[in-house]
């Protein structure tokens, strides 16, 4: 069965630094991929997602992610944190021929000061 | 334009009632799920529609739980002798099949 494993459940880190959220998935076919982040009180709002095309992802608010088949690996990254971006981060995943999405537990990502 | 609305925000009840919550999804999408998240948990699926065929049940925890979808569009959620343990947010969204899904607020569900 897919699933989706993504390593912390919470993370921080200092407001300007490298933000690295990890994401590993199960499957023998490469799926489509996808991060979402949720906010406060609000429903989940995508970031990106991958669908084949370019390994390297971009999406908005700064962020993006590599596919790397090899580690079967979508990890999410933004250069350099900011307050705003201090909420839950899920990663998921679309196995090939299946119309569910397989999520991943959650990452809370806290910005210090 | 439009995106998915849940009603109601939030339902206070009291242990053995039972509640119903609605989902109005992106007109056109034919794809609608239902997730419950948990304090700390991450999205429990529920149940999925797809079109005219039949839903996908396999995530609902219980006989009590059910849920509709009336003409392939709004969708509801119904809970019966509703429990604590089935105070969490359910969240719905919408997708135009096997992509990107659109999330609504969700409906925060308290039972005392």
């Amino acid at each position: 069965a897919q699933s989706v494993t993504q390593l912390g459940s919470h993370v921080s880190v200092s407001e300007g630094a490298l933000v690295l959220l990890r994401c590993n998935y199960s499957s023998s076919v490469p799926p489509y991929l996808f991060w979402y982040v949720q906010y406060p009180n609000q429903g989940l709002q995508l970031l990106l997602k991958y669908t084949s095309a370019a390994t390297l992802v971009k999406g908005i608010n700064g962020f993006e992610a590599e596919f790397k088949k090899s580690e079967t690996s979508f990890h999410l990254t933004k250069p350099s944190a900011h307050m705003s971006d201090a909420a839950e981060y899920f990663c998921a995943v679309n196995p090939p021929g299946d119309d569910k999405i397989i999520f991943g537990k959650g990452t809370r990502l806290h910005i210090l000061p | 334009g439009a995106g998915v609305s849940q009603s109601p925000s939030n339902k206070v009840t009291e242990k053995g009632k039972d509640v119903e919550l609605r989902c109005d999804p992106i007109s056109g999408h034919t794809a609608l799920y239902w997730y419950r998240q948990s304090l700390g948990q991450g999205l429990e699926f529920l149940i999925y529609f797809q079109g005219n065929s039949a839903p996908d049940k396999s995530g609902l925890p219980s006989d009590r739980f059910s849920a509709e979808r009336t003409g392939g569009s709004v969708s509801t959620l119904t809970i019966q002798r509703t429990q604590q343990e089935d105070s969490a947010v359910y969240l719905c969204a919408s997708s135009p099949r096997g992509d990107t899904q659109y999330f609504g607020p969700g409906t925060r569900l308290t039972v005392l």
